[in-house]
């Protein structure tokens, strides 16, 4: 199976913070990583798509890269709505990283 | 609108089968495909099983020995079976419509609690 391993875990950070968080792969996936968002008590929701393709509506302070093994997920300035957990998802086999929690600092 | 709604029972047994219901609507089951994704509570997400759009199944190779996904196109809905069900299968459980290998839908997920 292929294991998502994604860092850090958690992160304390302010309000207009540059976010980076990343997901390693175990094995290549090409550019099948997706990555979600999931806030206290709701469903995740799709962000990134196929590595770097933003979803429908998502504010272009979110952006996704990478390909192979490395992925990268970057907030380019932080607001107090996207407190939340974010998970990477690659799709070649559908397994999920273990989540970064976004912690205000 | 694309709408995904679980729904089965909030408590089950040690030893006990789970069953889930997922009615959608906004969409067809033999247009797209479907995941079914559990959260234990306070953890991550774990990737269970699909069924395709054209009625194929494939599952988690952990969860393979006791799970079942089938589904009902003419009402919309799409099942899962779990049996031998244990505590550590507490949690969250949510489908979702997949299109083109992409989530780009969740249900608001059922809670289901094992417990004797």
């Amino acid at each position: 199976d292929i294991v998502m391993t994604q860092s850090p875990t958690s992160m304390s950070i302010s309000v207009g913070d540059r976010v980076t968080m990343n997901c390693k792969a175990s094995q290549n996936v090409g550019s099948n990583v997706d990555w979600y968002q999931q806030k206290t008590g709701q469903s995740p929701k799709l962000l990134i798509y196929k590595a770097s393709n933003r979803y429908t509506g998502v504010p272009d302070r979110f952006t996704g890269s990478g390909s192979g093994t490395d992925f990268t997920f970057t907030i380019s300035n932080m607001q107090a709505e996207d407190l939340a957990v974010y998970y990477c998802m690659q799709s070649n086999s559908n397994t999920f990283g273990a989540g970064t929690k976004l912690e205000l600092k | 609108q694309v709408q995904l709604t679980e729904s089965g029972p909030g408590l089950v047994h040690p030893s006990e089968t789970l069953s889930l219901t997922c009615t959608v609507s906004g969409f067809s089951l033999t247009g797209y495909s479907v995941y079914w994704v559990r959260q234990p509570s306070g953890k991550g997400l774990e990737w269970m099983g699909r069924m395709r759009y054209n009625g194929d199944t494939s599952y988690n190779s952990a969860l393979k020995s006791r799970l079942s996904i089938s589904r009902d196109t003419s009402k919309n809905q799409v099942f899962l079976k779990m049996n031998s069900l244990q505590t550590d299968d507490t949690g969250t459980y949510y489908c979702t419509r997949v299109r083109m290998g992409i989530v780009d839908y969740w249900g608001q997920g059922v809670m289901v609690t094992v417990s004797s």
